[in-house]
């Protein structure tokens, strides 16, 4: 494992259910992302928090809320999700905003009925 | 707008032969292209970075050219092995940090 960790791996939801995406990383990194891949589609950025503050957020429906207590976690806030949601959901971290190389978690499959 | 694209088919090619991956871009001009390979349900792991003023960077087996003329990048397995099967994902990035991933192309390196 790459030292970025993710729970749960695996999440199925009804439309009317909340719940929250955590990652954490132990890279001492002060960036932290949260990726959205759909089957047959690239990697779709969606946030990007940097020293625990939000730097990018591309379009997002509100219905995903993103919350950076510190610089080591990150939760995806899920709420009245549609079924084209369902897709895997990436965390990523680097050592800074401007770093180079993103190291990422296992994802959270994610499943809306 | 800025368009990314990997070769969507997959790639089979026969153990211990040279595997070449490649990545083109349009309307942009990034500062630096990265490779990433992804396996099945897992996120992607970082390979290797190569920048705009740098024509060829090394690592092991894995060689990637960088043409900003072409606007293409080939990335290349050498000496393959059915380990290497995985997708592989290009990102050439502009400044800043913002991935900017392909889809991704599928290599199954076969006995």
């Amino acid at each position: 494992e790459t030292g970025v960790t993710q729970t749960p791996r695996h999440l199925v939801m009804g439309m009317t259910n909340k719940k929250s995406l955590k990652c954490e990383q132990h890279l001492g990194h002060n960036a932290m992302y949260w990726y959205k891949q759909s089957a047959k589609k690239p990697l779709e950025l969606m946030f990007v928090y940097s020293l625990e503050e939000r730097v990018e957020n591309n379009s997002v429906p509100s219905r995903f809320s993103p919350e950076c207590p510190n610089s080591s976690h990150l939760f995806l806030h899920l709420h009245t999700l549609q079924p084209e949601d369902s897709a895997l959901y990436l965390c990523a971290s680097s050592p800074s905003f401007r770093a180079n190389e993103q190291f990422f978690g296992p994802g959270t499959r994610l499943t809306v009925l | 707008s800025q368009k990314i694209e990997q070769n969507s088919e997959a790639l089979n090619i026969q153990e211990g032969k040279t595997a070449t991956l490649t990545c083109n871009y349009t309307n942009y001009s990034p500062a630096y292209l990265q490779w990433y390979r992804q396996d099945p349900g897992r996120g992607p792991v970082f390979l290797l970075l190569i920048r705009e003023n740098e024509k060829e960077k090394r690592k092991e087996r894995l060689k990637v050219t960088f043409d900003t003329t072409l606007k293409q990048s080939l990335f290349h397995i050498t000496a393959s092995q059915p380990a290497d099967s995985a997708t592989y994902l290009c990102a050439p990035t502009g400044g800043g940090n913002k991935l900017t991933f392909g889809t991704g192309t599928q290599l199954k390196v076969e006995l």
